[in-house]
């Protein structure tokens, strides 16, 4: 089946400006994340949606970052008045049955937006 | 806080195995994961074993865990170039509604033809 898109795959934007960064999970997954790559820090997560559960934000680096997930399905992550360091690919992923007694947690990852502030 | 280190380079011949070693710092973690990534490509779930396993084998691949010294390895018989790749090892840390992964920075392999 399909698997977890992003759009759009690349974007370059002007230091300032805002930009909205889309992604939609495997069907019927619950749990969706974000996770940020970037040289030098690896990987570093987000934010997590469980169903209708309020999102664990604890990973988001500043108030300009926010993410929403409508009707469980689709998820935007905006970052506002994007600064040079919020250069990066950023990575979403879905998994089934997060918090279910023994699941994997198994995260299945989209392609990335590579995201390029000048 | 949780750290998962892996080292950055390995080069191997062709036909050898690899093997890619990581250490993690929760003794708590359920799940330890592998993850493969190729060039321009997003995450790749290569592997995962739960913390009660010394041992998994699925096909070329072996992972390997010790959980005293919180080691663990992904051993990839007759490498080939196509698994020249960056290998991350990665765990979810415990805790009430933890799911996020917690990654190491990634181990590329090169495969020497």
């Amino acid at each position: 089946g399909a698997g977890v898109s992003q759009s759009p795959s690349n974007k370059v934007t002007e230091k300032g400006k805002d930009v909205e960064l889309r992604c939609d999970p495997i069907s019927g997954h619950t749990a969706l994340y974000w996770y940020r790559q970037s040289l030098g820090q690896g990987l570093e997560f987000l934010i997590y949606f469980q169903g209708n559960s309020a999102p664990d934000k604890s990973g988001l680096p500043s108030d300009r970052f926010s993410a929403e997930r409508t009707g469980g399905s689709v998820s935007t992550l905006t970052i506002q008045r994007t600064q040079q360091e919020d250069s990066a690919v950023y990575l979403c992923a879905s998994s089934p049955l997060a918090g279910a007694l023994l699941a994997s947690y198994e995260q299945y990852f989209g392609p990335g937006t590579r995201l390029t502030v000048t | 806080g949780e750290d998962v280190e892996q080292s950055l380079f390995l080069s191997v011949r062709e036909g050898d195995s690899s093997v890619i070693n990581c250490t993690y710092t929760d003794s708590s973690s359920t799940y330890l994961y592998w993850y493969k990534q190729e060039p321009g490509a997003g995450l790749q779930l290569l592997t995962y074993i739960f913390s009660n396993m010394d041992m998994k084998q699925d096909q070329r691949l072996t992972v390997l865990l010790n959980k005293k010294d919180k080691h663990l390895s992904l051993r990839i018989a007759d490498t080939q170039t196509g698994d020249s790749a960056i290998y991350f090892c990665a765990e979810i840390p415990s805790g009430a509604g933890s799911y996020q992964l917690t990654f190491g920075k990634g181990t590329k392999l090169s495969v020497i033809p």
